[in-house]
């Protein structure tokens, strides 16, 4: 099955610097990939997400890449801001007819120093 | 409109004992997913459901179950529990059709199991 690693467990950044999450997968038929954003106390939810006909995606201060050949995406935040600080989730799955299982990263945790 | 909903919020049992766990999926959604979210593991994806049917299930042992209604409610059932059970249940629901795919959280059960 799909196994999906993610990196780093706890990232500080400076508020205005950007922040950059990476996440391998490991099933090249996997063709969906969306990060999640939780914060404290609170239900996840979907923030970005790329299709694998894509190599870039963005959405105002955030943008996600897609490396197929690698096998790996990445989440990158420019000019963070204290409300970006939360654990952020990247997931793979393989799309069909329809949604299939989601395999999530381990999570990171951002925490922005203002 | 109303988002997904779980209840009960919290849960306490204890080992050995079954906990049965509820999720209203946003009106319209045909898809609900299990999570189980422990301290420290992330997403560990546990049930699809969708039309009422078992789509897929993720690796848990079979004391894990669930089922779907025909309003597309579903509850999870996990049997003879154990200490390590003790975690947040997520819910998500999707409208289960292709180019939809987003997965919309529900609050939790926290569950613990003493």
């Amino acid at each position: 099955g799909e196994n999906v690693e993610q990196h780093p467990s706890t990232l500080s950044v400076q508020e205005g610097d950007s922040a950059v999450i990476k996440c391998t997968y490991s099933d090249s038929a996997s063709n969906y990939f969306p990060w999640y954003k939780q914060e404290l106390g609170k239900r996840p939810q979907l923030i970005i997400d790329i299709r694998s006909n894509v190599g870039e995606k963005k959405d105002q201060r955030i943008a996600v890449t897609l490396n197929k050949t690698a096998k790996h995406f990445s989440l990158h935040i420019t000019e963070t801001q204290p409300e970006d600080s939360a654990v952020y989730f990247c997931a793979a799955s393989i799309i069909h007819f329809g949604n299939e299982k989601l395999t999530f990263g381990t999570g990171t945790r951002l925490t922005i120093i203002p | 409109e109303a988002g997904v909903t779980q209840s009960p919020t919290h849960l306490i049992k204890t080992r050995g004992q079954q906990a049965t766990l509820r999720c209203s999926p946003i009106s319209g959604h045909t898809s609900v997913y299990w999570y189980q979210q422990a301290l420290g593991l992330g997403l560990q994806f546990l049930l699809w459901y969708d039309e009422g049917e078992e789509r897929n299930r993720g690796n848990f042992p079979p004391r894990f179950s669930g089922r779907q209604f025909p309003n597309y409610s579903s509850e999870l059932n996990v049997n003879a529990l154990e200490l390590e059970d003790s975690a947040l249940y997520l819910c998500a629901s999707s409208t289960g059709t292709s180019g939809s795919n987003e997965q919309y959280f529900g609050p939790g059960t926290r569950l613990t199991v003493t």
